[in-house]
């Protein structure tokens, strides 16, 4: 099976401006999840999206959104952009039931840079 | 509530010797753990899983874990570290039943020739 794939692999963006970036599931998993990668804050999770609804959400700003598509493929988007949002942004996807045991296969991650 | 810590953010050995990379953990519920390894500029890959079957957990590139009910620890280890081990490690759990993972802030770990 195909991995996780993660486009584009590198953005550079200005502050104020918006972004999107896409994620393609491993086939079959029905469950995506966002995190967030800094050299500071490590990393944290954005969100989690299984059967295009929003199952769980982590501590970010409403700039940071995401949906899924019925495909599974899902996409999140960063609108007024600040410095502090350079990050690699990683996409997880995992068969997503409720037994925890699934684990998350990651994506390479978005490298983003705001200038 | 549920958390994860990893004891050491560095750790350096020598080609040829053990790894042992400490994690332990906090957990309302019957957990399943996670060891993944991030190389730099990559995404995570996982090592290995703990599912409430064996305690010996064993994984890929020869590494291992054991989980310690009594301890709270689920600490990685490698009998012989190889260089292309050089990378940073992140130990998870997840609660049953919520498909919510919890990440540790890391263990880079340094391989001397």
């Amino acid at each position: 099976k195909a991995g996780v794939t993660q486009t584009p692999r590198y953005l550079i963006k200005t502050r104020g401006q918006q972004v999107t970036l896409s994620c393609s599931p491993i086939s079959g998993h029905r469950s995506v999840s966002w995190y967030q990668q800094t050299p500071g804050q490590g990393l944290q999770f954005l969100f989690e999206y299984f059967s295009e609804t929003q199952r769980n959400k982590g501590n970010f700003p409403g700039r940071f959104s995401g949906r899924q598509f019925s495909n599974s493929r899902s996409e999140m988007n960063v609108s007024t952009l600040e410095l502090g949002d350079s990050a690699l942004y990683l996409c997880a996807s995992s068969q997503g039931g409720r037994a925890s045991s699934y684990e998350q296969y990651f994506g390479p991650g978005t490298r983003l840079t705001v200038t | 509530a549920q958390s994860v810590t990893q004891l050491d953010s560095h750790v350096s050995v020598s080609e040829g010797t053990p790894v042992l990379l400490r994690c332990n953990y906090s957990s309302s519920y019957s957990p399943s753990l996670f060891w993944y390894v991030q190389h730099p500029n990559k995404g995570l890959q996982l090592l290995l899983k703990y599912t409430s079957a064996a305690t010996l957990v064993k994984g890929i590139n020869g590494f291992e874990a054991e989980f310690k009910k009594s301890e709270t620890s689920f600490h990685l280890t490698k009998p012989s570290a190889h260089m292309s081990d050089a990378a940073e490690y992140f130990c998870v759990v997840s609660p049953y039943n919520f498909n919510k993972f919890y990440f540790g802030s890391g263990t880079k770990l340094n391989v001397k020739p």
